[in-house]
C-alpha cells in the first residue's frame, strides 16, 4: 500500500542545535513532496516542496529538505532550532504526478524546544 | 496572500443534529477544495475533492450522504456533518488550490463535538 512514514513521534531539540525530521515513502514513481508546518490554532503551512530537478530544496523559515530516490525519503532539516519552531510537522506525498493533487500525510512529528 | 478561512473554529452540537462549516478562500479563488479530518495524533484523511461547480468527489470510505460538501462559488464550500453523532468528534480542515498552482493552502480547521 502506498504510504508516508514519519518514523519520530516526538522530537525535542534544545534551541540552537540542529534539527532533521525523517520521511519515508512507498511509491512507483517519484511523487511531489512537502513538508507542512502546523501550529496550535493556524493551519498547516507550506514550508517547501519538491517536484523535480535540484534534489536539495530551501523553503521558509530557514528549512530545507533533501529527496533522495534511493532510500525514498525526504528529509527535513534546519542548522539552528528557534524556539518559534516548536510545532507539528507533517510531510506529505502527491503521487498522482499533480494531476489531481491528492495529498497523502504521514501521521506528523512533533517538535519541542527546550530554552 | 493565499489565506483560508474557516467558519466556526470550534462547535458543540447535539447527536442527531447537523452542522455546517464554512470554507472561505480570502484573497484567491480557488478551484478545488480539499477537506480533511484529523485525529488526535494522526494524519490528516482526506475525505473529499471539489471542484467549483461539480460535485465532490469522496475517498473510499467516506459516506457522502453524511458528509454533504457544495463549492457553489470560487471562494465558498462548506462541509455539513448530517445527523452528527459521537465518532463524528474530529477536527476537520479544509484546503484550497488555485487552476494555476500545485500548492494546497490551508484553514485553521475546525474542532466539532458531538455530545
Amino acid at each position: 500500500a502506498q504510504s508516508v512514514t514519519q518514523p519520530d513521534i516526538h522530537i525535542t531539540v534544545s534551541e540552537g542545535a540542529s534539527l532533521e525530521l525523517r520521511c519515508n515513502y512507498s511509491y512507483g514513481a517519484t511523487p511531489y513532496l512537502f513538508w507542512y508546518v502546523q501550529s496550535p490554532g493556524q493551519g498547516l503551512q507550506l514550508l517547501l516542496k519538491y517536484f523535480s530537478g535540484d534534489t536539495l530544496v530551501q523553503g521558509i523559515k530557514g528549512f530545507e529538505a533533501e529527496f533522495k530516490r534511493s532510500q525514498s525519503s525526504f528529509n527535513l532539516r534546519k542548522p539552528s532550532v528557534h524556539w518559534s519552531d516548536a510545532a507539528e510537522y507533517f510531510c506529505a506525498v502527491d503521487n498522482s504526478g499533480g494531476s489531481n493533487y491528492k495529498l497523502t500525510f504521514g501521521k506528523g512529528t512533533l517538535l519541542t524546544v527546550n530554552p | 496572500g493565499a489565506v483560508v478561512s474557516q467558519h466556526p473554529s470550534r462547535v458543540i452540537c447535539k447527536s442527531g443534529t447537523s452542522v455546517k462549516i464554512e470554507c472561505r478562500s480570502l484573497d484567491f479563488q480557488a478551484t478545488t477544495m480539499f477537506w480533511y479530518r484529523q485525529f488526535p495524533k494522526k494524519s490528516l484523511m482526506l475525505m473529499a475533492t471539489s471542484n467549483e461547480g461539480s460535485k465532490a468527489t469522496y475517498e473510499q470510505g467516506v459516506e457522502k450522504d453524511k458528509f454533504l460538501i457544495n463549492h457553489a462559488s470560487l471562494t465558498l464550500s462548506t462541509l455539513t456533518v448530517t445527523s452528527a453523532h459521537p465518532e463524528d468528534s474530529s477536527f476537520y480542515i479544509c484546503s484550497a488550490k488555485t487552476g494555476g498552482t500545485d500548492t494546497q493552502y490551508f484553514g485553521p480547521g475546525t474542532r466539532l463535538t458531538v455530545l
